[in-house]
């Protein structure tokens, strides 16, 4: 079966620990992105990567790094300079920019206390 | 800012009735896309409308396209309870086109 997978489905750690957030997409999509989505809101982007070996910042960067060492694979790390890390995160992929028609992941539920 | 806004932010309909949300934007756009998101879930694709087009069905769906107004509208005809979720409306933009903004979306209750 194709498609995008994040583990895990629910994810809590302590103020002041970096967690990473997997994101996996068998599709053979060139783009993949990181939203963020907090209650009754809309996805703000976090980073996206148009390609291996290149990303770039979304329009909540901030407290968070990513990778893309291999097309299938874009995980996400939430540092402890994330001001207020607990939200709902969305991976999503798509065959090339502009992020038409794109792939989502289940989700991530992080809580940090 | 953003550049999709929804309208209503929720909307609670009898099953069998149609059910209507708007979406406005700001910038020039090359496509305008509708997504559904269940409860708790990621977000499902459901239609793509070219900024050269007006109109376009997709079995239940019928979505419109009015650049001249910078608006975008979704009917979802004859509703189900299934129907259920938050509907997000994304635009990519003629200057940044290698992403898309997603709107803060509908929430859409379908009572059986």
């Amino acid at each position: 079966d194709g498609g995008i997978t994040q583990s895990p489905k629910y994810l809590f750690r302590k103020e002041g620990q970096n967690v990473t957030l997997s994101c996996e997409q068998n599709l053979n999509h060139d783009a993949m992105y990181w939203y963020r989505q907090d209650p009754g809101q809309g996805l703000r982007l976090i980073y996206y990567s148009q390609i291996v070996n290149d990303f770039q910042k979304g329009d909540i960067a901030e407290g968070y790094s990513v990778s893309r060492e291999k097309k299938e694979s874009f995980p996400l790390t939430v540092t402890s300079a994330q001001k207020n890390p607990t939200a709902f995160y969305l991976c999503a992929s798509s065959i090339s920019p502009p992020g038409v028609g794109q792939y989502f992941g289940p989700g991530t539920r992080l809580t940090v206390t | 800012s953003q550049q999709g806004e929804e309208d209503p932010q929720a909307l609670s309909i009898q099953e069998g009735e149609n059910a209507t949300m708007n979406c406005s934007y700001k910038t020039s756009i090359n496509n305008l896309q509708w997504y559904r998101q269940n409860s708790g879930r990621g977000l499902v694709h459901l239609i793509l409308i070219r900024s050269n087009e007006r109109e376009k069905h997709s079995g239940r769906l019928r979505v419109t396209l009015d650049t001249s107004k910078k608006s975008s509208s979704l009917l979802i005809t004859a509703s189900r309870a299934a129907d259920t979720a938050s509907y997000f409306c994304a635009t990519d933009s003629k200057t940044s086109y290698d992403k898309v903004i997603f709107g803060p979306g509908t929430s859409l209750s379908v009572i059986p």
